[in-house]
C-alpha cells in the first residue's frame, strides 16, 4: 500500500482565518514532505521532515507553519494567506529523503 | 542553470507510436531518478525509479540513464490516448529533490 492522504480535499478561506492542512501515511516512512504547486508548474518544496524534524525550510513565509506530532501525521497550518496562496498543496512521503516520494492527492486551497 | 531541465513540450504522438521524454540535469553528485506521471487537476504519481546506468522496464515504460552525459529519459511504448498527461522527471542529489518543469504529452487517437 502506497498511500498518502489529505484533507481536506478543498478549502476555502479568508485572509484572516487560521486553518490546518493534515497529511497521514502508515508506510512507515520517516520523510515527509510539503509541496505548493500552482497550475502549469511543477512542484515547489516547501518544508521536509526526516525523522519527525524539521530537515529542510525553502524560505518558506511564516504564515505556513508546518508541524509533525509523529511519524505518521504532518501538518500545515495556516494563518494570515493571501490570495496567491492560492494552489494545490501536496503532501508526500518517502521511506528516508533520497528514496522515491509518494504523493497524497493534495489540497486545493483558495484564499480570497 | 536549472537542476533539472526538460522540454516543456507540448509532445504530441500518433496512438500506437512510441512516446520519448527526455530530461537533463546539472549535478553530478545526482544519485537517484524519478519519472511522474501527473494528470491534469491530480497529484504526481511515480511511474519509474532508476538508480544505475542503463534500461530499466516495466510494462510499456522504460527509463534510460546515463550519467556520464547527466541524462535520463522515458520511453513509452503502444502510446494510449489515456497516456496524455504531463510528466515529470525528478532527480535527487542526497539531500534535496528537484523536479524539472515537465513535458505535456498528448497521444491522438
Amino acid at each position: 500500500d502506497t498511500e498518502v492522504t489529505q484533507t481536506p480535499k478543498h478549502l476555502v478561506m479568508g485572509m484572516t482565518n487560521k486553518k490546518s492542512l493534515k497529511c497521514e501515511q502508515h508506510m512507515g516512512h520517516r520523510a515527509m514532505y510539503w509541496y505548493k504547486q500552482k497550475a502549469k508548474k511543477p512542484p515547489e518544496l516547501m518544508f521536509v521532515y526526516s525523522y519527525e524534524k524539521l530537515s529542510i525550510n525553502e524560505s518558506v513565509p511564516s504564515r505556513f507553519s508546518p508541524e509533525c506530532p509523529n511519524s505518521s501525521l504532518l501538518n500545515l497550518h495556516l494563518h494570515a494567506l493571501q490570495p496567491e496562496d492560492s494552489a494545490l498543496y501536496l503532501c508526500a512521503s518517502s521511506l528516508t529523503q533520497g528514496h522515491e516520494q509518494y504523493f497524497g492527492p493534495g489540497t486545493r486551497l483558495t484564499v480570497t | 542553470q536549472k537542476e533539472v531541465e526538460q522540454n516543456s513540450g507540448p509532445l504530441s504522438v500518433p496512438e500506437g507510436a512510441i512516446a520519448s521524454l527526455n530530461c537533463t540535469y546539472s549535478d553530478r553528485v545526482s544519485q537517484s531518478f524519478f519519472w511522474y506521471r501527473q494528470y491534469s487537476g491530480k497529484s504526481p504519481e511515480l511511474i519509474m525509479s532508476i538508480y544505475s546506468n542503463g534500461d530499466k522496464e516495466d510494462g510499456r515504460f522504460t527509463a534510460q540513464l546515463n550519467k556520464a552525459s547527466q541524462y535520463v529519459s522515458l520511453l513509452i511504448r503502444d502510446s494510449q490516448p489515456s497516456d496524455s498527461a504531463t510528466y515529470l522527471c525528478a532527480v535527487n542529489t542526497g539531500n534535496q529533490f528537484y523536479f524539472g518543469t515537465g513535458t505535456s504529452l498528448t497521444v491522438i487517437p
